[in-house]
């Protein structure tokens, strides 16, 4: 079935850098954009960032614009959220989600999502 | 403080409708007619519920509905059921500058 799951999270000291991951099946990942979004502990959603189908184009929330890179792998299968000079507010639950758009466009929604991976940023 | 505003939370029995409010600006869900919904229950990941403002995605139930006002979009849920219990989030694509932005997010009670 399709399927998202996210990896890589854990406790990082501020200023460090932690490298996710989202393993995709059951659908042709090469076809469609995805996303990462973000829910800090007890808050609402907020979109991280989007990467195209052939990773072409990238766009940013200016939360985190400059720190943290979106890319993908069509090979593997596998969408990245590299995150540097971590912050306390960057502490949060990381989901990767799909576009539901699968024709080569970004639709700004989210069909499919993984249950997420959680980042702790803690001294 | 999240750019889309809605209630903190709503209620309603077993039966009824209840309406969730998703109010934006001219720059977010004004203007772009790309207003999604999801679902949340407790320590779950979202579901996608609307997309386009009232686009159903296969597998829905047709008690939900979405429509859009103005700046204001909203999510109506007929027939009310007690796993319809949940937390309600809308979104809306805000342009090339922006780009994403929800909404707080709207807890659910069915009493």
């Amino acid at each position: 079935q399709v399927q998202l799951v996210e990896s890589g999270g854990g406790v990082v000291q501020p200023g460090r850098s932690l490298r996710l991951s989202c393993a995709a099946s059951g659908f042709t990942f090469s076809s469609y954009a995805m996303h990462w979004v973000r829910q800090a502990p007890g808050k609402g959603l907020e979109w991280v960032a989007v990467i195209s189908y052939d990773g072409s184009n990238k766009y940013y929330a200016d939360s985190v614009k400059g720190r943290f890179t979106i890319s993908r792998d069509n090979s593997k299968n596998t969408l990245y959220l590299q995150m540097n000079s971590l912050r306390d507010e960057d502490t949060a639950l990381y989901y990767c989600a799909r576009d539901r758009d699968g024709d080569g466009y970004i639709g700004w929604a989210f069909d499919i999502w993984g249950q997420g991976t959680m980042v702790t940023v803690s001294s | 403080q999240s750019a889309l505003t809605q209630p903190a939370s709503v209620s309603g029995s077993p039966g009824q409708s209840i309406t969730i409010s998703c109010t934006g600006t001219s720059s977010d869900a004004g203007t772009y007619n790309l207003v999604s919904w999801y679902q949340q229950h407790p320590g779950k990941a979202p579901k996608f519920l609307i997309y386009e403002v009232s686009k159903r995605p296969s597998g829905v139930s047709n008690r939900f509905s979405g429509s859009k006002s103005g700046n204001t979009a909203s999510l109506t849920i007929s027939g009310l059921q007690a796993e319809d219990e949940a937390d309600y989030h809308c979104c809306s694509y805000a342009g090339s500058t922006t780009l994403v932005v929800f909404g707080g997010g709207t807890k659910l009670t069915v009493l």
